[in-house]
């Protein structure tokens, strides 16, 4: 019954540090998302996945890079993180990425960057 | 360019009905989802509506009119656990998302 997992749920770090988000599914979908949401904003789309090997730049990819290595696991890396980067990131899966494919959300990872 | 706007918070009384609208601009239109997020929660599917018309799902209905650029959630029979932000999401012709910033709905007993 996991759904889509992520880890860790909370980090602190330092500017200039680096760190990597991971994002499980068990669904066996073929998309995967990661969203960044900050207060007053929508989700912001960073990048996305059509499927294992694949991956592509959202809205907001400045500063992240990812891997689907395999296709239950999406990993969001931040390279030299900045304070623009305390954020709640979420990780999504979709069966589908055409209109009929609802997003499962996993519980969100809060990043804090000092 | 596309727009999506929402109110940003509502209250209302335990047992009552509430409106959330959501009226949107874009070039290309591919359905308009609603949302539920409890804080410090992930968001979960509500609804989805690409016609024309109000979709109706148990004390929850979605009412979409793709002419006026427009829909609601409409919640009835309001309980305290719907006290949440409701996001409204478009997707566009590239069957891309594009969030509105969520509505916060306090229920009030």
């Amino acid at each position: 019954n996991a759904g889509v997992t992520q880890t860790p749920k909370f980090r602190v770090l330092k500017t200039g540090q680096s760190m990597t988000l991971l994002c499980a599914q068990d669904m066996n979908h073929e998309y995967m998302y990661w969203y960044r949401q900050d207060p007053g904003m929508g989700l912001r789309l960073i990048h996305y996945s059509v499927g294992e090997g694949t991956t592509a730049k959202g809205e907001v990819p400045d500063g992240y890079n990812v891997s689907r290595l395999k296709k239950q696991n999406f990993l969001l890396g931040l390279e030299s993180a900045a304070p623009s980067q305390t954020s709640v990131y979420f990780c999504a899966s979709s069966y589908s990425g055409r209109a009929t494919g609802e997003l499962f959300f996993g519980e969100g990872s809060r990043l804090t960057v000092l | 360019g596309q727009n999506i706007d929402q109110p940003t918070e509502m209250t209302a009384t335990e047992g009552a009905i509430v409106q959330i609208n959501c009226t949107y601009q874009t070039s290309g239109f591919n359905g308009l989802f609603w949302y539920q997020q409890h804080a410090g929660e992930a968001p979960t599917f509500l609804s989805y509506n690409v016609l024309d018309g109000l979709e109706e799902k148990g004390r929850f209905s979605s009412f979409l009119s793709r002419s006026k650029g427009y829909s609601y959630l409409l919640l009835k029979e309001l309980q305290m656990k719907d006290s949440a932000s409701y996001l409204c999401a478009l997707m566009d012709s590239n069957y891309q998302l594009i969030w509105g910033a969520g509505t916060k709905l306090i229920i009030k007993p």
